[in-house]
Protein backbone atom coordinates (compact mmCIF):
# COMPACT_ATOMS: atom_id res chain seq x y z
CA UNK A 1 0.00 0.00 0.00
CA UNK A 2 1.09 3.87 -0.88
CA UNK A 3 1.75 5.75 1.90
CA UNK A 4 1.31 9.21 1.49
CA UNK A 5 2.80 11.96 3.80
CA UNK A 6 1.75 15.72 3.48
CA UNK A 7 3.91 18.54 5.36
CA UNK A 8 3.76 20.77 6.91
CA UNK A 9 0.82 19.50 9.08
CA UNK A 10 -0.34 23.07 9.77
CA UNK A 11 0.44 25.96 8.08
CA UNK A 12 -0.41 29.60 9.44
CA UNK A 13 -0.90 32.31 6.64
CA UNK A 14 -2.14 35.87 6.52
CA UNK A 15 -4.89 36.53 3.74
CA UNK A 16 -3.36 37.27 0.84
CA UNK A 17 -0.44 35.54 1.08
CA UNK A 18 1.28 32.61 -1.26
CA UNK A 19 -0.07 29.12 0.45
CA UNK A 20 2.43 25.95 -0.33
CA UNK A 21 1.27 22.54 0.41
CA UNK A 22 3.56 19.26 -0.05
CA UNK A 23 2.31 15.43 -0.26
CA UNK A 24 4.73 12.61 -1.21
CA UNK A 25 4.03 9.00 -1.81
CA UNK A 26 6.34 6.69 -0.67
CA UNK A 27 6.45 5.41 -4.37
CA UNK A 28 5.67 6.51 -7.91
CA UNK A 29 2.23 7.11 -8.28
CA UNK A 30 2.86 9.13 -11.68
CA UNK A 31 0.30 12.20 -12.62
CA UNK A 32 -2.32 9.69 -10.66
CA UNK A 33 -2.84 12.61 -7.87
CA UNK A 34 -6.01 14.72 -6.65
CA UNK A 35 -6.14 17.39 -3.33
CA UNK A 36 -9.30 18.19 -1.97
CA UNK A 37 -10.60 20.74 0.18
CA UNK A 38 -12.59 20.00 3.45
CA UNK A 39 -14.06 23.29 5.39
CA UNK A 40 -15.37 22.05 9.10
CA UNK A 41 -18.26 20.13 9.11
CA UNK A 42 -18.64 19.74 5.45
CA UNK A 43 -17.54 17.01 2.77
CA UNK A 44 -14.45 17.02 1.05
CA UNK A 45 -14.42 18.91 -2.26
CA UNK A 46 -12.05 17.94 -5.06
CA UNK A 47 -9.83 20.70 -5.81
CA UNK A 48 -7.56 19.15 -8.31
CA UNK A 49 -6.86 16.03 -10.50
CA UNK A 50 -3.92 14.34 -12.78
CA UNK A 51 -1.97 16.15 -9.95
CA UNK A 52 -2.57 19.56 -11.51
CA UNK A 53 -6.07 20.01 -13.71
CA UNK A 54 -8.63 22.24 -11.33
CA UNK A 55 -11.83 21.02 -11.72
CA UNK A 56 -14.65 22.62 -12.39
CA UNK A 57 -15.83 25.68 -10.73
CA UNK A 58 -12.14 25.64 -8.55
CA UNK A 59 -10.69 29.05 -8.91
CA UNK A 60 -7.33 29.81 -10.70
CA UNK A 61 -5.44 30.99 -7.55
CA UNK A 62 -5.89 27.29 -7.07
CA UNK A 63 -2.68 25.15 -8.79
CA UNK A 64 -1.14 21.46 -8.58
CA UNK A 65 2.48 20.86 -9.84
CA UNK A 66 4.34 17.63 -9.37
CA UNK A 67 4.81 13.94 -10.44
CA UNK A 68 6.05 10.99 -8.99
CA UNK A 69 6.64 11.16 -5.53
CA UNK A 70 6.59 15.13 -5.30
CA UNK A 71 3.37 17.07 -5.56
CA UNK A 72 2.46 21.06 -4.54
CA UNK A 73 -0.68 22.57 -4.04
CA UNK A 74 -0.30 26.10 -4.00
CA UNK A 75 -2.48 28.97 -3.11
CA UNK A 76 -1.43 31.94 -4.69
CA UNK A 77 -3.59 34.79 -2.65
CA UNK A 78 -5.54 32.86 0.24
CA UNK A 79 -8.81 34.28 0.45
CA UNK A 80 -10.97 33.67 3.74
CA UNK A 81 -12.88 30.84 2.55
CA UNK A 82 -9.82 29.04 1.96
CA UNK A 83 -8.67 28.35 5.41
CA UNK A 84 -9.30 24.63 5.27
CA UNK A 85 -7.69 21.37 5.23
CA UNK A 86 -6.55 19.77 2.19
CA UNK A 87 -5.89 16.39 1.45
CA UNK A 88 -4.26 14.46 -1.38
CA UNK A 89 -4.72 11.38 -2.59
CA UNK A 90 -3.04 8.92 -5.04
CA UNK A 91 -4.99 6.72 -7.26
CA UNK A 92 -2.39 5.45 -9.33
CA UNK A 93 -1.88 1.97 -7.40
CA UNK A 94 -5.76 1.52 -6.48
CA UNK A 95 -7.52 -0.45 -4.93
CA UNK A 96 -6.78 1.34 -2.17
CA UNK A 97 -7.62 4.67 -2.20
CA UNK A 98 -4.90 6.00 0.13
CA UNK A 99 -5.00 9.79 1.21
CA UNK A 100 -2.72 11.78 3.20
CA UNK A 101 -3.22 12.76 6.53
CA UNK A 102 -4.03 16.37 5.63
CA UNK A 103 -2.50 19.97 5.94
CA UNK A 104 -4.49 22.65 7.80
CA UNK A 105 -4.44 25.98 6.69
CA UNK A 106 -5.03 28.69 9.35
CA UNK A 107 -5.06 32.38 9.55
CA UNK A 108 -1.97 34.02 10.61
CA UNK B 1 -26.70 18.59 -10.94
CA UNK B 2 -25.29 15.33 -8.96
CA UNK B 3 -25.77 14.82 -5.77
CA UNK B 4 -25.64 12.40 -3.63
CA UNK B 5 -27.75 12.10 -0.16
CA UNK B 6 -27.56 9.91 2.55
CA UNK B 7 -29.53 8.55 5.60
CA UNK B 8 -29.26 9.78 8.99
CA UNK B 9 -27.20 9.93 11.94
CA UNK B 10 -26.92 6.68 13.89
CA UNK B 11 -26.43 5.42 17.16
CA UNK B 12 -25.72 1.64 18.06
CA UNK B 13 -24.53 -0.29 20.70
CA UNK B 14 -21.09 -2.39 20.46
CA UNK B 15 -21.47 -5.67 18.62
CA UNK B 16 -24.27 -4.04 16.40
CA UNK B 17 -24.58 -3.39 12.50
CA UNK B 18 -25.07 -0.65 10.51
CA UNK B 19 -26.61 0.18 7.07
CA UNK B 20 -26.26 3.34 5.74
CA UNK B 21 -27.51 4.63 2.32
CA UNK B 22 -26.54 6.74 -0.78
CA UNK B 23 -28.91 8.08 -3.04
CA UNK B 24 -27.69 9.35 -6.32
CA UNK B 25 -29.27 11.80 -8.70
CA UNK B 26 -28.18 14.22 -11.69
CA UNK B 27 -26.42 11.33 -13.24
CA UNK B 28 -26.58 7.48 -14.57
CA UNK B 29 -26.20 5.64 -11.52
CA UNK B 30 -24.70 2.27 -13.04
CA UNK B 31 -22.06 4.44 -14.51
CA UNK B 32 -19.91 5.35 -11.82
CA UNK B 33 -18.33 3.57 -9.04
CA UNK B 34 -19.23 4.33 -6.09
CA UNK B 35 -16.52 4.59 -3.14
CA UNK B 36 -17.26 4.85 0.65
CA UNK B 37 -14.77 6.96 2.81
CA UNK B 38 -14.99 7.51 6.78
CA UNK B 39 -13.46 10.26 9.01
CA UNK B 40 -13.56 9.79 12.80
CA UNK B 41 -13.28 13.11 14.47
CA UNK B 42 -10.55 15.40 14.52
CA UNK B 43 -8.97 12.78 12.05
CA UNK B 44 -8.39 12.07 8.37
CA UNK B 45 -9.85 10.35 5.72
CA UNK B 46 -9.99 6.54 5.22
CA UNK B 47 -10.93 4.56 2.49
CA UNK B 48 -13.29 1.63 3.26
CA UNK B 49 -13.85 -0.08 -0.48
CA UNK B 50 -15.80 0.83 -3.85
CA UNK B 51 -18.96 -0.84 -5.43
CA UNK B 52 -19.54 -1.17 -8.99
CA UNK B 53 -23.48 0.19 -9.20
CA UNK B 54 -23.84 -1.71 -12.74
CA UNK B 55 -22.41 -5.26 -11.99
CA UNK B 56 -22.64 -5.07 -8.34
CA UNK B 57 -18.22 -5.81 -8.25
CA UNK B 58 -17.00 -4.84 -4.70
CA UNK B 59 -13.58 -4.43 -2.91
CA UNK B 60 -12.71 -3.80 0.77
CA UNK B 61 -9.43 -2.05 2.34
CA UNK B 62 -7.73 -5.13 3.71
CA UNK B 63 -8.77 -3.95 7.29
CA UNK B 64 -12.90 -4.12 6.76
CA UNK B 65 -12.68 -7.04 5.07
CA UNK B 66 -15.02 -9.63 6.54
CA UNK B 67 -17.09 -6.48 8.65
CA UNK B 68 -18.36 -4.71 5.18
CA UNK B 69 -20.90 -5.12 2.81
CA UNK B 70 -21.41 -2.63 0.43
CA UNK B 71 -24.83 -3.70 -2.04
CA UNK B 72 -27.13 -1.45 -4.59
CA UNK B 73 -30.68 -0.92 -5.64
CA UNK B 74 -30.12 0.21 -9.25
CA UNK B 75 -33.88 0.65 -9.27
CA UNK B 76 -33.86 2.93 -6.75
CA UNK B 77 -30.37 4.47 -7.78
CA UNK B 78 -29.06 4.00 -3.89
CA UNK B 79 -26.21 2.61 -2.76
CA UNK B 80 -25.52 0.76 0.93
CA UNK B 81 -22.57 0.08 2.63
CA UNK B 82 -23.51 -1.75 5.27
CA UNK B 83 -20.89 -2.24 8.45
CA UNK B 84 -21.02 -4.64 11.37
CA UNK B 85 -19.55 -6.02 14.71
CA UNK B 86 -19.64 -2.71 15.62
CA UNK B 87 -16.72 -1.07 18.30
CA UNK B 88 -16.49 2.05 19.35
CA UNK B 89 -13.68 2.94 17.04
CA UNK B 90 -16.05 2.84 14.23
CA UNK B 91 -17.65 5.90 15.45
CA UNK B 92 -17.03 8.35 12.46
CA UNK B 93 -18.54 10.12 9.70
CA UNK B 94 -19.15 8.16 6.88
CA UNK B 95 -18.92 9.25 3.46
CA UNK B 96 -20.57 7.74 -0.04
CA UNK B 97 -18.80 9.29 -2.91
CA UNK B 98 -18.76 9.04 -6.86
CA UNK B 99 -15.90 8.31 -8.37
CA UNK B 100 -14.77 10.12 -11.69
CA UNK B 101 -15.62 8.36 -14.76
CA UNK B 102 -12.09 7.79 -16.45
CA UNK B 103 -10.12 7.10 -13.10
CA UNK B 104 -10.28 6.61 -9.25
CA UNK B 105 -10.46 10.43 -8.20
CA UNK B 106 -13.43 11.24 -6.41
CA UNK B 107 -15.27 13.90 -8.14
CA UNK B 108 -18.55 14.19 -5.95
CA UNK B 109 -19.15 13.23 -2.31
CA UNK B 110 -22.34 13.07 -0.08
CA UNK B 111 -23.28 14.96 2.96
CA UNK B 112 -22.02 12.28 5.39
CA UNK B 113 -23.41 10.02 7.92
CA UNK B 114 -22.86 10.29 11.32
CA UNK B 115 -22.44 6.91 13.43
CA UNK B 116 -21.91 6.58 16.79
CA UNK B 117 -21.14 3.34 18.62
CA UNK B 118 -21.55 3.50 22.69
CA UNK B 119 -22.81 1.52 25.24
Amino acid sequence: EIVMTQSPATLSVSPGERATLSCRASQSVSSNLAWYQQKPGQAPRLLIYGASTRATGIPARFSGSGSGTEFTLTISSLQSEDFAVYYCQQYNNWPPATFGQGTKVEIK
Amino acid sequence: QVQLVQSGAEVKKPGASVKVSCKASGYTFTSYDINWVRQATGQGLEWMGWMNPNSGNTGYAQKFQGRVTMTRNTSISTAYMELSSLRSEDTAVYYCARASYFSNYIDYWGQGTLVTVSS
